[in-house]
């Protein structure tokens, strides 16, 4: 069975400092990561997504995060955060020997919080 | 490009009624899927919909059940429904075959169903 633990229900960081939201996952076979956003009251918004290559992936709005193997993590990071990143961030990972059925497995969330 | 769309917004139903959710997929996918949110925690799947056919289903009994149409929308039904089914309801598209793979699912803003 797969599995993601985002082991911070919150994050607090000033404006301006760099930001990291931590992910470990578990799966069977090589993994498919992604991260996800979502602002109150909508749905979710596709930040990134590490499928194979590069550990370091970039994805919109400046983010971007770090794939590794060894300690089966896939942290999200940002150079210098702003207040509008504030939100609530979800890693997500896929087995890719599922098969046909793409069934993403999510974290519990981790709330970001950037102050001014 | 239009995005993943979902109908109704928000929805008040009584324990022991029946529901009908609706998602129009983005243009181009042709792969549906279906995740329960409730209050606080991560999405969870329900189920997936590959031409017109289920194609895997997540830890959820069979009176969650589902369609998907030759135009690739897609509908979620939940019958008997019980208190612990108020949740946030979220549709999510991707494409599964033509062209390179991409692998992320594209989520709508999601039903608000609230069981009373």
């Amino acid at each position: 069975a797969q599995s993601v633990a985002q082991p911070e229900d919150q994050v607090n960081v000033a404006e301006g400092n760099p930001l990291t939201v931590k992910c470990t996952y578990s799966v069977s076979g090589n993994p498919y990561l992604f991260w996800y956003v979502q602002y109150p009251n909508r749905g979710l918004q596709f930040l990134l997504k590490y499928i194979t290559g590069d550990n370091l992936v970039k994805g919109s709005y400046g983010f971007e995060a770090e794939f590794n193997k060894s300690q089966t993590s896939f942290h999200l990071k940002k150079p210098s955060a702003l207040v509008s990143d504030s939100a609530l961030y979800f890693c997500a990972v896929r087995d890719s020997v599922s098969g046909t059925a793409s069934k993403l497995t999510f974290g519990t969330g981790t709330r970001l919080q950037v102050t001014l | 490009e239009t995005g993943v769309t979902q109908s109704p917004t928000h929805l008040i139903k009584t324990r022991g009624q029946q529901v009908t959710l609706r998602c129009s997929s983005q243009s181009g996918h042709n792969t549906v899927s279906w995740y329960q949110q409730a209050l606080g925690q991560g999405p969870q799947f329900i189920f997936q919909y590959y031409r017109e056919e289920e194609n895997g289903r997540g830890n959820f009994p069979p009176r969650f059940s589902g369609l998907q149409f030759p135009n690739y929308s897609s509908e979620l039904n939940v019958n008997a429904l019980e208190l612990d089914d108020s949740a946030l309801y979220l549709c999510a598209s991707s494409a599964t075959s033509g062209g390179p793979p991409r692998y992320e699912q594209y989520f709508g803003p999601g039903t608000r169903l609230t069981v009373t």
